[in-house]
């Protein structure tokens, strides 16, 4: 079983505040995926990091895939009440995908 | 708009009872996946299907079973319902087995009783 760990598990800030997810896993993936879902809706793909070290930017989010591709961590810069919803990381390994536990954020105006 | 669909969108099922899932792939996509996720955690794998084949499965009973049709959409079945069953129930498609982005559809809400 490949286990994705997220932290922290709830998240609830100020409108304007930074902020870092972390996904973490002793296994290997040949890339990782950040979604943001929203309640009673699917995940909605934000990004995929596909080499180790590797930094993406999205606007005010900032993804990095670790150098041994076992981890990545998601930061957000001055966040607003529209970035609140559940933010999940997926590794892909073997053509299936393994998601983390997930982390709800909400972001207070 | 992801282009994948999904129906029904809620559906309510008593234990014991069968239900059919149904997925509409995003046009040129072969390969569908289901995942199951209980409120406010991440999905879980239930298994994949790739050109009408499986190619995959999650730790789920064989009560939980698929098909996958010649235009690529897709069906979930579950057999002999339980009350843990209740869950969204999740498809995503992919362009083929090998790709690395997957696209979600909006989910079916199903609650047994």
């Amino acid at each position: 079983t490949q286990l994705l760990e997220q932290s922290p598990q709830f998240l609830s800030i100020q409108e304007g505040e930074n902020l870092t997810v972390y996904c973490n896993s002793s296994s290997v993936f040949s890339s990782l995926q950040w979604y943001r879902q929203e309640p009673g809706e699917g995940p909605v793909l934000l990004v995929t990091v596909v080499t180790g070290g590797e930094v993406k930017k999205l606007k005010r989010l900032t993804f990095q895939f670790g150098d041994a591709r076992k981890d990545s961590s998601l930061h957000i810069t001055a966040a607003q009440p529209g970035d609140t919803g559940l933010y999940l990381c997926a590794g892909a390994s073997g053509n299936q995908f393994y998601f983390g536990t997930g982390t709800s954020l909400t972001v207070i105006p | 708009e992801t282009g994948v669909t999904q129906s029904p969108t809620h559906l309510i099922k008593t234990r014991g009872q069968q239900v059919t899932l149904r997925c509409s792939s995003q046009s040129g996509h072969n390969t569908v996946s289901w995942y199951q996720q209980a409120l406010g955690q991440g999905p879980q794998f239930i298994f994949q299907y790739y050109r009408e084949e499986e190619n995959g499965r999650g730790n789920f009973p064989p009560r939980f079973s698929g098909l996958q049709f010649p235009n690529y959409s897709s069906e979930l079945n579950v057999n002999a319902l339980e009350l843990d069953d209740s869950a969204l129930y999740l498809c995503a498609s992919r362009r083929e087995l090998s790709t690395d982005t997957q696209y979600f559809g909006p989910g079916t809400r199903l609650t047994v009783l």
